[in-house]
């Protein structure tokens, strides 16, 4: 199976700041990657799909990059309603593996 | 809009079973692959299961294969979870996920005697 890290597993960071998560992957999957915001009590949401892509109604703020092994999701400008989870996600395989997550909060 | 309902946990002792159910509408249920994931009390999310758009491919977490299956009703358009010998590390909100776009709100499953 593939394994996902992921680090930081908490930061953080103050409103405005620039906030960036690592996810490698531990072998390479192209491009096949999502990103989700977890709130408390919620279900996943889904942010960034093929890596790079924005999916819709989601704020420019959010971004991601990268393939192959390494990806870096980054929020440009903090808000606080961006307090959540971030999981990193492979679908390169059938068998869809999750990183452990990066808990974000405000300073 | 997609609607993903599950239903069917609850509390069960462990070494029991129980059949988690998932009720979906605002798409053509029979051309998307459905998928399981869970997440234990205060834990990361983890892939459970997956099955294709006709039922014929299923796929599981080594953690529950032999224990869990899958299988889905287009006709009636629901998903299903079979899970069998049930352990305490099994308790979690069992989502069904379409596409790993649109996600149902989860069902609390807790094995614990």
């Amino acid at each position: 199976d593939i394994q996902m890290t992921q680090s930081p597993s908490s930061l953080s960071a103050s409103v405005g700041d620039r906030v960036t998560i690592t996810c490698q992957a531990s072998q390479d999957i192209s491009n096949y990657l999502n990103w989700y915001q977890q709130k408390p009590g919620k279900a996943p949401k889904l942010l960034i799909y093929d890596a790079s892509n924005l999916e819709t109604g989601v704020p420019s703020r959010f971004s991601g990059s990268g393939s192959g092994t390494d990806f870096t999701f980054t929020i440009s400008s903090l808000q606080p309603e961006d307090i959540a989870t971030y999981y990193c996600q492979q679908y390169d395989n059938p068998l869809f593996t999750f990183g452990p997550g990066t808990k974000v909060d405000i300073k | 809009e997609v609607q993903l309902v599950e239903s069917g946990g609850g509390l069960v002792q462990p070494g029991g079973s129980l059949r988690l159910s998932c009720s979906a509408s605002g798409f053509t249920f029979s051309s998307y692959a459905m998928h399981w994931v869970r997440q234990a009390p205060g834990k990361g999310l983890e892939y459970v299961s997956a099955i294709s758009s006709n039922g014929g491919s299923t796929y599981y977490a080594d953690s529950v294969k032999g224990r869990f299956t899958i299988s889905r009703d287009n006709s009636k358009n629901t998903l299903y979870l079979q899970m069998s010998s049930l352990r305490a590390e099994d308790t979690a909100v069992y989502y069904c996920v379409k596409g790993l776009g649109d996600w149902g709100q989860g069902t609390l499953v807790t094995v614990s005697s």
